[in-house]
């Protein structure tokens, strides 16, 4: 069974303040993403990666960054945390092949005070 | 780049009722249409998927139904029950090609004992 997880379930932070978000999975995916989930807008792509050290923007990258030094981790980053930040964030990863199912972390909720 | 419409944005049923969800879709290059299910506070997970090169499948009470010519797919629900509230998201992926999914807005399914 793949296994996705997430470093927090919740987190406050304040404005300004520089935000690490991390993923891992287990199952050895080449594929990872950084989604933002907000009420009515569904998932909206951030970044995504589809091998180590290699990265893409997705629809909304600004005012993030990402980096994936390893195959099972990928790491969102918060530069410098605004309010309009305050959102669930979603990781998820999949295989490249026949089957392109994502499979997503239990996701953080983050506050930006 | 791809467009993925999804109505309605809420449904309410009562227990015993079928449900229908339908997403549209714009880009005639993908191939894969996954379905997957987020109960209240919980990650998303797929539930049932289609290829295009099959016109339905079904899982017990779940079904999908695709169109490649109308470019629209369904998510049939029958025998609804209240474990089926969540909020639904239909996606498209262009299989071989960019693998990345575009989701629809998700919808929000309330079923009523």
């Amino acid at each position: 069974d793949v296994k996705v997880t997430q470093s927090s379930r919740y987190l406050v932070k304040r404005t300004g303040e520089k935000v690490f978000l991390e993923c891992v999975q287990d199952m050895d995916h080449e594929n990872m993403f950084w989604y933002r989930q907000d009420p009515g807008l569904g998932l909206r792509l951030i970044y995504f990666s589809y091998d180590v050290k290699m990265k893409e923007k997705g629809d909304i990258p600004e005012g993030y960054s990402v980096s994936r030094e390893k195959k099972e981790r990928f790491s969102l980053i918060l530069e410098s945390a605004s309010t309009n930040q305050t959102s669930m964030y979603l990781c998820a990863s999949s295989q490249t092949g026949t089957r392109e199912t994502q499979y997503f972390g239990p996701g953080t909720r983050l506050l930006v005070l | 780049g791809e467009n993925v419409e999804q109505h309605p944005s809420t449904l309410s049923v009562q227990e015993g009722d079928s449900a229908v969800i339908k997403c549209t879709y714009s880009d005639s290059a993908s191939n894969y249409f996954p379905w997957y299910k987020q109960e209240l506070g919980k990650r998303p997970q797929l539930i049932i998927d289609i290829r295009s090169n099959v016109g339905e499948k079904k899982d017990q009470r779940i079904a999908v139904t695709l169109n490649k010519t109308a470019k629209h797919f369904s998510l049939h629900i029958t025998e609804t029950q209240p474990e089926d509230s969540a909020v639904y998201f239909c996606a498209a992926v262009a299989s071989g090609g960019s693998y990345i999914p575009t989701f629809g807005r998700g919808t929000s399914l309330i079923v009523h004992p």
